[in-house]
């Protein structure tokens, strides 16, 4: 089955403790992308990979780091989360400008 | 500044009846639009698309219309069911480009 997987699918941590949230996707795309849903906010891109070993800055880049290593995964690191990253996260993959991109399940990651 | 707006923050329809959601942009340089469907505890599901070369693309029962003089697109469901109910969220791309921009989504509910 063509999907997104991200894990974990909830996480509370306290500030400061870095942590990795994993996205993986098994249909060969090479776009990939990170967002995070707030209420009243919609959806906010946070980075984005065009391929294996790129990547750029979304609209809410700051407090977070991605790496493509390879093309499936495409995980975001909190290096020192803050409360003001308590949110939820959505990985996508798509093929290019053609495709819509296909989600993730989410995560809800609450910081304290 | 939000380049992708949609204004209601929730709509309730009766079920039969056509359900349209609108979407307005300001960067002129958006040439790509698409429409994602969102229930709970899911990622969000793309549902159609448009280029700026069309006024209108259709799968179904649903169909959006782009007006690009006056920056405004808008999706049509008809006949709307109850399974539709849902968080629906414009977004808008430029082609070349690599960044997706969401509106905050609109919460469409259809009475049975």
């Amino acid at each position: 089955e063509a999907q997104v997987t991200q894990n974990p699918r909830y996480l509370i941590t306290v500030t400061g403790k870095k942590l990795t949230v994993t996205c993986s996707q098994n249909m060969n795309h090479e776009y990939m992308s990170w967002y995070r849903q707030d209420p009243g906010l919609g959806l906010r891109q946070i980075y984005y990979s065009m391929n294996v070993e790129v990547t750029d800055k979304g609209d809410v880049p700051e407090g977070y780091k991605v790496s493509r290593k390879e093309k499936r995964n495409f995980p975001l690191i909190l290096e020192s989360p803050s409360p003001n990253q308590t949110s939820l996260y959505f990985c996508a993959s798509s093929l290019g400008d053609s495709g819509g991109y296909t989600f993730g399940s989410g995560t809800r990651l609450t910081v304290v | 500044d939000q380049q992708v707006k949609q204004n209601s923050p929730s709509l309730s329809v009766q079920e039969g009846r056509i359900s349209i959601l609108n979407c307005d942009y300001t960067n002129s340089m958006f040439d790509y639009f698409l429409w994602y469907k969102k229930y709970p505890a899911e990622g969000p599901t793309f549902l159609i698309s448009i280029s700026s070369i069309k006024d209108k693309n259709e799968d179904g029962r649903f169909t959006v219309f782009l007006n690009k003089s006056a920056k405004h697109l808008s999706l049509h469901i008809v006949p709307s069911q109850p399974g539709d109910s849902a968080v629906y969220f414009c977004a808008a791309s430029s082609t070349g480009g690599f960044k997706t921009i969401f509106g905050a989504g609109t919460r469409l509910f259809v009475k049975a």
